[in-house]
Protein backbone atom coordinates (compact mmCIF):
# COMPACT_ATOMS: atom_id res chain seq x y z
CA UNK A 1 0.00 0.00 0.00
CA UNK A 2 1.00 3.26 -0.78
CA UNK A 3 1.40 5.05 1.99
CA UNK A 4 3.70 7.58 4.23
CA UNK A 5 3.78 8.46 7.75
CA UNK A 6 4.40 11.66 9.28
CA UNK A 7 4.97 12.77 12.65
CA UNK A 8 4.86 14.36 14.65
CA UNK A 9 1.03 15.62 14.29
CA UNK A 10 1.97 19.44 15.90
CA UNK A 11 5.32 20.71 16.87
CA UNK A 12 5.82 23.74 19.29
CA UNK A 13 8.99 25.39 18.62
CA UNK A 14 10.77 28.54 20.15
CA UNK A 15 11.89 31.43 17.72
CA UNK A 16 15.56 30.66 16.64
CA UNK A 17 15.35 27.28 17.14
CA UNK A 18 15.29 23.86 14.82
CA UNK A 19 11.79 22.17 13.77
CA UNK A 20 12.18 18.74 12.78
CA UNK A 21 9.97 16.81 10.98
CA UNK A 22 9.78 13.23 10.03
CA UNK A 23 8.53 11.01 7.22
CA UNK A 24 8.48 7.12 6.47
CA UNK A 25 7.36 5.57 3.49
CA UNK A 26 6.63 1.87 2.17
CA UNK A 27 6.68 1.69 -1.73
CA UNK A 28 10.61 1.62 -2.16
CA UNK A 29 9.42 2.46 -6.19
CA UNK A 30 9.08 5.99 -5.05
CA UNK A 31 11.54 8.24 -6.32
CA UNK A 32 10.88 11.89 -5.54
CA UNK A 33 9.95 12.96 -2.22
CA UNK A 34 8.56 17.04 -1.64
CA UNK A 35 8.00 18.73 1.36
CA UNK A 36 5.14 21.36 1.04
CA UNK A 37 4.29 24.49 3.04
CA UNK A 38 0.38 25.31 3.59
CA UNK A 39 -1.13 28.57 5.47
CA UNK A 40 -4.47 28.15 6.23
CA UNK A 41 -7.27 28.98 3.64
CA UNK A 42 -4.13 28.36 1.09
CA UNK A 43 -3.21 26.07 -0.87
CA UNK A 44 0.35 24.35 -0.29
CA UNK A 45 3.57 25.35 -2.01
CA UNK A 46 6.74 23.69 -3.01
CA UNK A 47 9.43 24.20 -0.09
CA UNK A 48 11.98 21.35 -1.20
CA UNK A 49 12.28 18.04 -2.80
CA UNK A 50 15.07 15.73 -3.13
CA UNK A 51 15.17 12.66 -5.13
CA UNK A 52 17.49 8.87 -4.00
CA UNK A 53 20.33 10.07 -5.33
CA UNK A 54 21.29 11.98 -2.55
CA UNK A 55 20.95 12.10 1.29
CA UNK A 56 20.68 15.66 2.09
CA UNK A 57 19.00 18.98 0.23
CA UNK A 58 19.46 22.04 1.85
CA UNK A 59 18.11 25.73 0.56
CA UNK A 60 18.61 28.35 2.59
CA UNK A 61 17.14 27.36 6.64
CA UNK A 62 15.75 24.50 5.20
CA UNK A 63 17.36 20.91 4.54
CA UNK A 64 16.08 17.31 4.00
CA UNK A 65 17.64 14.44 4.71
CA UNK A 66 17.17 11.23 3.18
CA UNK A 67 17.94 7.32 4.54
CA UNK A 68 16.83 5.27 1.63
CA UNK A 69 17.80 1.86 4.03
CA UNK A 70 15.29 3.22 6.53
CA UNK A 71 12.78 4.11 4.38
CA UNK A 72 12.86 7.84 5.92
CA UNK A 73 13.51 11.24 4.78
CA UNK A 74 12.90 14.16 7.04
CA UNK A 75 12.95 17.84 7.26
CA UNK A 76 14.74 20.47 8.73
CA UNK A 77 14.46 24.24 9.80
CA UNK A 78 17.03 26.22 10.87
CA UNK A 79 16.46 29.11 13.10
CA UNK A 80 12.83 28.98 13.15
CA UNK A 81 11.04 31.92 12.94
CA UNK A 82 7.11 32.75 13.56
CA UNK A 83 6.49 33.26 9.71
CA UNK A 84 7.57 29.59 9.74
CA UNK A 85 3.98 28.41 11.63
CA UNK A 86 2.07 26.67 8.69
CA UNK A 87 1.32 22.72 8.38
CA UNK A 88 4.10 21.25 6.32
CA UNK A 89 3.44 18.11 4.30
CA UNK A 90 5.53 15.59 2.96
CA UNK A 91 5.11 14.13 0.04
CA UNK A 92 6.03 11.13 -2.28
CA UNK A 93 5.73 9.70 -5.84
CA UNK A 94 7.20 8.13 -8.86
CA UNK A 95 8.83 10.72 -10.79
CA UNK A 96 9.31 8.30 -13.73
CA UNK A 97 5.91 7.05 -14.12
CA UNK A 98 4.66 11.03 -13.27
CA UNK A 99 2.40 9.51 -10.95
CA UNK A 100 0.05 11.25 -8.46
CA UNK A 101 1.78 12.57 -5.19
CA UNK A 102 0.84 10.40 -1.98
CA UNK A 103 0.92 13.04 0.98
CA UNK A 104 1.61 12.53 5.17
CA UNK A 105 -0.39 13.48 7.36
CA UNK A 106 0.50 16.55 7.90
CA UNK A 107 2.60 18.79 10.66
CA UNK A 108 0.93 22.06 12.60
CA UNK A 109 4.31 23.39 13.53
CA UNK A 110 4.09 26.84 15.81
CA UNK A 111 6.62 28.74 15.91
CA UNK A 112 6.44 30.89 19.15
CA UNK A 113 8.44 34.55 19.39
CA UNK B 1 7.71 29.73 -10.36
CA UNK B 2 4.79 28.20 -12.38
CA UNK B 3 1.32 29.81 -11.65
CA UNK B 4 -1.75 27.62 -10.95
CA UNK B 5 -4.75 30.11 -10.71
CA UNK B 6 -8.35 28.39 -9.09
CA UNK B 7 -10.99 30.40 -9.27
CA UNK B 8 -13.65 31.22 -7.13
CA UNK B 9 -11.70 31.02 -3.73
CA UNK B 10 -14.41 30.55 -1.85
CA UNK B 11 -18.44 29.87 -2.86
CA UNK B 12 -21.45 29.48 -0.34
CA UNK B 13 -24.53 27.78 -2.54
CA UNK B 14 -27.68 26.22 -1.07
CA UNK B 15 -28.12 22.50 -1.08
CA UNK B 16 -29.38 20.84 -4.28
CA UNK B 17 -27.31 23.21 -6.60
CA UNK B 18 -24.30 22.26 -8.12
CA UNK B 19 -21.48 24.36 -8.28
CA UNK B 20 -17.85 24.74 -10.58
CA UNK B 21 -14.62 24.98 -9.76
CA UNK B 22 -12.33 26.10 -12.30
CA UNK B 23 -8.16 25.28 -12.28
CA UNK B 24 -6.08 27.44 -14.58
CA UNK B 25 -2.32 26.90 -15.71
CA UNK B 26 -1.57 30.50 -16.15
CA UNK B 27 2.14 29.84 -17.84
CA UNK B 28 2.81 26.40 -19.12
CA UNK B 29 0.48 23.54 -20.28
CA UNK B 30 -0.65 20.81 -17.91
CA UNK B 31 -1.73 17.59 -19.72
CA UNK B 32 -2.44 16.40 -16.26
CA UNK B 33 -3.88 18.15 -13.45
CA UNK B 34 -5.43 16.69 -9.86
CA UNK B 35 -8.15 17.52 -7.68
CA UNK B 36 -7.80 17.42 -3.68
CA UNK B 37 -10.16 17.48 -1.13
CA UNK B 38 -8.81 19.02 2.08
CA UNK B 39 -11.37 18.56 5.68
CA UNK B 40 -10.07 20.81 8.33
CA UNK B 41 -6.68 19.58 9.98
CA UNK B 42 -6.38 16.77 7.58
CA UNK B 43 -4.21 16.08 4.63
CA UNK B 44 -4.66 16.41 1.01
CA UNK B 45 -6.84 13.59 -0.48
CA UNK B 46 -6.81 12.90 -4.34
CA UNK B 47 -10.27 12.65 -5.24
CA UNK B 48 -9.26 12.49 -9.32
CA UNK B 49 -6.62 13.06 -12.06
CA UNK B 50 -7.86 14.99 -14.97
CA UNK B 51 -6.59 14.32 -18.05
CA UNK B 52 -6.67 16.65 -21.10
CA UNK B 53 -8.99 15.11 -23.84
CA UNK B 54 -9.75 11.85 -21.98
CA UNK B 55 -12.18 10.90 -19.34
CA UNK B 56 -10.94 11.58 -15.84
CA UNK B 57 -9.68 8.87 -13.52
CA UNK B 58 -11.70 8.45 -9.85
CA UNK B 59 -10.31 7.34 -6.84
CA UNK B 60 -12.06 4.71 -5.02
CA UNK B 61 -14.91 5.96 -3.44
CA UNK B 62 -15.27 9.29 -4.92
CA UNK B 63 -18.60 9.49 -6.65
CA UNK B 64 -18.03 10.56 -10.50
CA UNK B 65 -21.26 11.33 -11.43
CA UNK B 66 -21.61 13.81 -8.18
CA UNK B 67 -17.90 15.08 -8.92
CA UNK B 68 -18.35 16.12 -12.86
CA UNK B 69 -14.40 16.91 -14.18
CA UNK B 70 -13.77 18.14 -17.08
CA UNK B 71 -10.50 19.20 -18.78
CA UNK B 72 -10.86 20.41 -22.17
CA UNK B 73 -7.67 22.46 -22.96
CA UNK B 74 -4.52 22.00 -21.82
CA UNK B 75 -4.52 25.09 -19.77
CA UNK B 76 -7.80 24.75 -17.97
CA UNK B 77 -9.45 21.64 -16.25
CA UNK B 78 -13.05 22.21 -14.24
CA UNK B 79 -14.53 20.10 -10.77
CA UNK B 80 -18.43 20.86 -10.78
CA UNK B 81 -19.80 19.81 -7.58
CA UNK B 82 -23.84 18.38 -9.05
CA UNK B 83 -26.49 18.83 -6.17
CA UNK B 84 -24.33 19.71 -3.68
CA UNK B 85 -25.24 19.12 0.45
CA UNK B 86 -23.87 20.16 3.57
CA UNK B 87 -21.31 17.14 3.88
CA UNK B 88 -19.88 18.53 0.50
CA UNK B 89 -18.80 21.81 2.32
CA UNK B 90 -14.56 21.46 1.99
CA UNK B 91 -11.96 22.87 0.57
CA UNK B 92 -10.92 21.58 -3.05
CA UNK B 93 -7.67 22.11 -4.06
CA UNK B 94 -6.34 21.59 -7.62
CA UNK B 95 -2.56 21.39 -8.97
CA UNK B 96 -0.88 21.01 -12.60
CA UNK B 97 2.15 18.94 -12.90
CA UNK B 98 4.92 20.58 -15.17
CA UNK B 99 7.01 18.51 -16.61
CA UNK B 100 10.55 19.35 -18.10
CA UNK B 101 12.56 17.56 -20.57
CA UNK B 102 14.74 15.81 -21.18
CA UNK B 103 14.39 14.29 -17.45
CA UNK B 104 11.03 14.26 -16.28
CA UNK B 105 9.84 16.49 -13.41
CA UNK B 106 7.42 15.88 -11.00
CA UNK B 107 6.75 19.06 -9.39
CA UNK B 108 3.51 20.46 -8.68
CA UNK B 109 2.15 23.35 -8.43
CA UNK B 110 -1.10 24.08 -6.57
CA UNK B 111 -3.86 26.78 -6.85
CA UNK B 112 -5.15 28.29 -3.65
CA UNK B 113 -7.85 26.09 -3.08
CA UNK B 114 -11.86 26.95 -3.29
CA UNK B 115 -13.53 27.12 0.24
CA UNK B 116 -16.91 25.65 -0.70
CA UNK B 117 -19.70 25.99 1.44
CA UNK B 118 -23.53 24.12 1.60
CA UNK B 119 -26.12 25.47 3.26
Amino acid sequence: QQQVKQSPQSLIVQKGGISIINCAYENTAFDYFPWYQQFPGKGPALLIAIRPDVSEKKEGRFTISFNKSAKQFSLHIMDSQPGDSATYFCAASKETSGSRLTFGEGTQLTVNP
Amino acid sequence: GAVVSQHPSWVICKSGTSVKIECRSLDFQATTMFWYRQFPKQSLMLMATSNEGSKATYEQGVEKDKFLINHASLTLSTLTVTSAHPEDSSFYICSARKFRRPRLNTEAFFGQGTRLTVV
